[in-house]
């Protein structure tokens, strides 16, 4: 069966810090993968997706990158974090021909 | 122009009301509408997808797409209490790229 993982569940930063938040995924080869940010009481904004390993697309201008090293990993990264970064903080993936997406538990990343 | 639009709410209803949840969107090229729940501090569940016009029913959940109109509904009937949560629509296309989700309605339904 497919599982996503995604690390840590809780993250509090200083301002100007480094981020790095990982996601892996089981079970599947070739995934679609995404990055997403929920702010509270919000939907969910896409921030980066990818159809294959080094294929990034962006979709939201911040200070904020994500690569794809392997097949089955997704990593959201930042040099130097800004209060604004602060959110909740869903991978996902999805596989062509199929409609459902499959969720990571979340990081709830706090700036301080 | 958002690609999808949909009303934050919060939305309350009693025990046993039916609830509409609604969602419009620009992009025709988007062929899987899906509907997903959320309950605070966790990741989306699926509750249901459809990839043409017309009506989806699953037990007390109806998922209806309307293309020409770009407009989709997801129907609750006799809501309960443990329905409340924040129910999301989210479309993509049918091969990779994009999987954009609505604003979430918040649906609070009282005992």
């Amino acid at each position: 069966s497919q599982t996503i993982h995604q690390w840590p569940a809780t993250l509090v930063q200083p301002v100007g810090s480094p981020l790095s938040l990982e996601c892996t995924v089981e079970g599947t080869s070739n995934p679609n993968l995404y990055w997403y940010r929920q702010a509270a009481g919000r939907g969910l904004q896409l921030l980066f997706y990818s159809v294959g390993i080094g294929q990034i697309s962006s979709e939201v201008p911040q200070n904020l990158s994500a690569s794809r090293p392997q097949d089955r990993q997704f990593i959201l990264s930042s040099k130097k974090l800004l209060l604004s970064d602060s959110g909740f903080y869903l991978c996902a993936w999805t596989r062509d021909g199929s409609a459902e997406a499959f969720f990571g538990q979340g990081t709830r990343l706090t700036v301080v | 122009q958002k690609e999808v639009e949909q009303d934050p709410g919060p939305l309350s209803v009693p025990e046993g009301a039916i609830v509409s949840l609604n969602c419009t969107y620009s992009n025709s090229a988007f062929q899987y509408f899906m509907w997903y729940r959320q309950y605070s501090r966790k990741g989306p569940e699926l509750l249901m997808y459809t990839y043409s016009s017309g009506n989806k029913e699953d037990g007390r959940f109806t998922a209806q797409v309307d293309k020409s109109s770009k407009y989709i509904s997801l129907f609750i009937r006799d809501s309960q209490p443990s329905d409340s949560a924040t129910y999301l629509c989210a479309m993509r296309k049918w091969e990779g790229g994009k999987l954009i989700f609505g604003q979430g309605t918040e649906l609070s339904v009282k005992p």
